[in-house]
């Protein structure tokens, strides 16, 4: 089946850094998404982007469908920005990568 | 704003006893799915509907079935709830014949089996 993963595992930032999250998937996806799971346990939707690039605030993401990666920028990171952060990908259903653990400090 | 609401928060039940948890959707969506997510394992998927009574099997349905009478309502059931489907439960909805399409997520449930 196809492999999701996400680099790095851990990410530990101050406020008002910048940081790049990294998906990658080992073969053709019909589409991809991006969640952040807060610490309470809720999957929040970032992203549904299967190709190109889109913008919400301080996130962004890029997919290159081609190539089989897809990448989650941060902003000007903050403490709520915590939690762990997941791409998954459509094939057959809904595969999940590993996350990335994402903890900001004041 | 799609909304996916779950019965329960926090669950703690017995072993042996019958549980159920429930999902209910807003958005008029084809298509619902129920997760667990352990720590080490990921979410995994446990059953899946894409219309009312209808159902399918996921990669980990032992142990679970599922009931969907109306559209916007998912059920999961622990027959005989054991300790090892202590977990953290995560209901979700999408639209589209496709199933490939966004999926929305509930705020889930912790189920603490004693």
């Amino acid at each position: 089946g196809i492999q999701v993963e996400q680099s790095p595992p851990d990410l530990i930032l101050q406020e008002g850094a910048n940081s790049t999250l990294r998906c990658n998937f080992s073969d053709s996806v019909n589409n991809l998404q991006w969640f952040h799971q807060n610490p309470w346990g809720q999957l929040i939707n970032l992203f549904y982007i299967p190709s190109g690039t889109k913008q919400n605030g301080r996130l962004s993401a890029t997919t290159v469908a081609t190539e089989r990666y897809s990448l989650l920028y941060i902003s000007s990171s903050q403490t709520t920005d915590s939690g762990v952060y997941f791409c998954a990908v459509y094939a057959d259903k809904l595969i999940f990568g590993t996350g990335t653990r994402l903890q900001v400090f004041p | 704003d799609v909304k996916v609401t779950q019965s329960s928060r926090y669950l703690v039940k017995r072993t042996g006893e019958k549980v159920f948890l429930e999902c209910v959707q807003d958005m008029d969506h084809e298509n619902m799915f129920w997760y667990r997510q352990d720590p080490g394992l990921g979410l995994r998927l446990i059953y899946f509907s894409y219309d009312v009574k209808m159902k399918e099997k996921g990669d980990i349905p032992e142990g679970y079935s599922v009931s969907r009478e109306k559209k916007e309502r998912f059920s999961l059931i622990l027959e005989s709830a054991s300790t090892n489907q202590t977990s953290m439960y995560l209901c979700a909805s999408s639209s589209g014949l496709a199933r490939t399409y966004e999926q929305y997520f509930g705020p889930g449930t912790r189920l603490t089996v004693t």
